[in-house]
């Protein structure tokens, strides 16, 4: 079946700018998180959602920093006033309910982002 | 700090050598353990996991992993790889005492394959 989807999968901003990242999970998946990765380096946890409700935030390194998942279904990740060191790859992952595969994430291709 | 450690980044070999790649966490109580390939040009994709039961663990591709508690690792094994191989390659821990299933990474393998 389809995997996780995220686009665009490629974004340039200038120092400043807003962006709007967003992510389709898999279908029927409860669980949505997102990781940054920046070069070099392993994904860092951001945030997660169980279903429209968001449970951690604790990730987020600034109030620059904002996502939502209002029907439960596609997230958005948005970072407004975009900053050089926001320059990264932004990755999806979402997970299925009340299996054992639960705690197994399933991750999209990511969105790039540089700001320049 | 709570944290995963992965060593030798970059890891250069020659077709039908054996591969073991290191995986120490600092995690403590019940943990999750994951190995991640990225191949070039693709997304993450999960190549095995430990919850619980036999500490060998046997993924795809003929990988297989091993915990040991008392060492706290969880290392990576392929008694010999292929070209194909050639990807990045990360450890992951979920540590539920810790909330929810956030997962935690090592830095990375950068392995090269020779044909």
């Amino acid at each position: 079946g389809a995997g996780v989807s995220q686009s665009p999968r490629y974004k340039v901003a200038k120092r400043g700018q807003d962006v709007a990242l967003r992510c389709d999970p898999i279908s029927g998946h409860v669980s949505l998180f997102w990781y940054q990765q920046a070069l070099g380096q392993g994904p860092e946890f951001l945030t997660y959602f169980q279903n429209e409700a968001q449970l951690d935030k604790s990730g987020l390194p600034s109030d620059r920093f904002f996502a939502e998942r209002p029907e439960g279904s596609v997230s958005t990740l948005k970072i407004q006033r975009t900053q050089q060191e926001d320059s990264a790859v932004y990755l999806c992952a979402s997970s299925p309910p009340g299996t054992s595969d639960t705690d197994t994430q399933y991750f999209g291709p990511g969105t790039r982002l540089t700001v320049l | 700090a709570q944290s995963v450690s992965q060593h030798n980044h970059h890891v250069i070999l020659s077709e039908a050598a054996s591969l073991e790649l290191g995986c120490n966490y600092s995690y403590g109580g019940t943990v999750n353990l994951f190995w991640y390939v990225q191949y070039p040009g693709q997304h993450l994709q999960l190549l095995l996991k430990y919850f619980s039961g036999d500490p060998l663990v046997k993924g795809i591709k003929g990988f297989e992993a091993e915990f040991i508690k008392s060492k706290f690792s969880f290392n990576l094994r392929k008694p010999s790889v292929q070209w194909s191989d050639t990807a990045e390659y990360f450890c992951a821990v979920n540590a539920p005492r810790y909330g929810n299933n956030r997962l935690a990474f090592g830095k990375g393998n950068q392995v090269v394959v020779i044909p």
